[in-house]
Order: C-alpha cells, then sequence, then structure tokens
C-alpha cells in the first residue's frame, strides 16, 4: 500500500524567504504528482502539478521531481503571509485507479 | 461558477444517530470523490463515482458507511450509527472530463462532531 510521508511537519519562515517542502512515497509506480494547498477552514486546493522528472516551475512555486528516488519536493519563493496554510502532496497512478494519496501535511508559517 | 458545495457545514450528532452529508459537484464534471481528514490520520480517500457509477468504495468503513450518486448533480454520504471516532471533516471533490489523473476540485468540507 502506498505511504506517502512529507517533512517537516511544520516550518516557519519569514517573509520573503524561502520554503521548502519534501514528499517521499513508497509505490515505484507512482505516475502522478500534485502538491495541495489548504487554508483553514477550507477545502484543498490544487497548486500544480509535475509528472516528469525534473523541475517544473509556475510562479513563485517550483516543483522537483524524481522518480528513482522515490522523492518530490516543492519549493516556494519569497513567501507571502498568505502562503501560510497546511501543504499536502498527493499521488496517484492508473494502478491505484486515479485516486489520489495524500501525504502527512506541512504546516507552513510565513512571518511577516 | 460556484465551486463543490457540501451541505451542511457543521452537522453535531449523538452517538449511534444517522448522519447524511450531501455534495454538489461542479456543473459537467464527470468524477467524485469523497474524502476523510482527521488530525491523526490525516487525509483518506473513501469513494469515488464516475458518470455516477461507483468505481471504488475500497477506503469506506464496512459497516454503517455507505454513498450513493442518485444523479449528476448530487452526491450523498450516509453514516449510520455515528460513533466519537467518525468525527472529522469529510471532504467531497470533483473532476472534469479530461484525463483521470487531472485536478481534482474540494468543496469546503462538513464537520462531523459526534457526542
Amino acid at each position: 500500500q502506498q505511504k506517502v510521508q512529507q517533512s517537516p511537519e511544520s516550518l516557519i519562515v519569514p517573509e520573503g524567504g524561502m520554503a521548502s517542502l519534501n514528499c517521499t512515497f513508497s509505490d515505484r509506480n507512482s505516475q502522478y504528482f500534485w502538491w495541495y494547498r489548504q487554508h483553514s477552514g477550507e477545502g484543498p486546493k490544487a497548486l500544480m502539478s509535475i509528472f516528469s522528472n525534473g523541475d517544473k516551475k509556475e510562479g513563485r512555486f517550483t516543483a522537483h521531481l524524481n522518480k528513482a528516488s522515490l522523492y518530490v519536493s516543492l519549493h516556494i519563493k519569497d513567501s507571502q503571509p498568505s502562503d501560510s496554510a497546511l501543504y499536502f502532496c498527493a499521488v496517484t497512478s492508473r494502478n491505484m485507479g486515479y485516486k489520489l494519496t495524500f501525504g502527512t501535511g506541512t504546516s507552513l508559517l510565513v512571518d511577516p | 461558477n460556484a465551486g463543490v458545495i457540501q451541505t451542511p457545514r457543521h452537522k453535531v450528532t449523538g452517538k449511534g444517530q444517522e448522519a447524511t452529508l450531501w455534495c454538489e459537484p461542479i456543473s459537467g464534471h464527470s468524477a467524485v470523490f469523497w474524502y476523510r481528514q482527521t488530525i491523526v490520520q490525516g487525509l483518506e480517500f473513501l469513494t469515488y463515482f464516475r458518470n455516477q457509477a461507483p468505481i471504488d468504495d475500497s477506503g469506506m468503513p464496512k459497516e454503517r458507511f455507505s454513498a450513493q450518486m442518485p444523479n449528476q448533480s448530487h452526491s450523498t454520504l450516509k453514516i449510520q450509527s455515528t460513533q466519537p471516532q467518525d468525527s472529522a471533516v469529510y471532504l467531497c471533490a470533483s473532476r472534469g472530463q479530461g484525463a483521470n489523473y487531472a485536478e481534482q476540485f474540494f468543496g469546503p468540507g462538513t464537520r462531523l462532531t459526534v457526542l
């Protein structure tokens, strides 16, 4: 069964700083990776996806995927107080029936 | 576009009572998912419908939990004889007609508290 672990559990960064979130997964057949963000009292919202090894940049957000190392990460540049939220990586594949398996989550606080 | 609508937003039940949670997916979306979120277990998949047909209920507790999608505009999750351990935020998500790995759009959730 797929296990998705995230680190750190919580993270505090100064406004304008860089936040780095890590995610490891156990199933080598994993194909599709998402980062979701959840603000308090809301449902998760997709930030970005990454499906191929390497880096993918969208604005201040950069995702990195290394399927061989079973690792995906998210880096947030120039962090803003509005980035304070729970961040989840989510993994899916055809053999998982395309349902999402979520990681354990990282709580990010951006200190103004 | 109102997004995924979930009602009620909060529900309090007594132990042993029934709870029915409602989800209205985004219009035109073909897949509906239910997840449960707790501090201890995190976000867990419960069940999934595509074009109203049940596809995967592997995450559903076999007793007391059931889900239906009687039409394309809503899905329900019913919990019979609720227990304190059922207390959680229940999240509904929908996905469009595109790829199966496409983005899932989540509703705000229903917070269920079982006393």
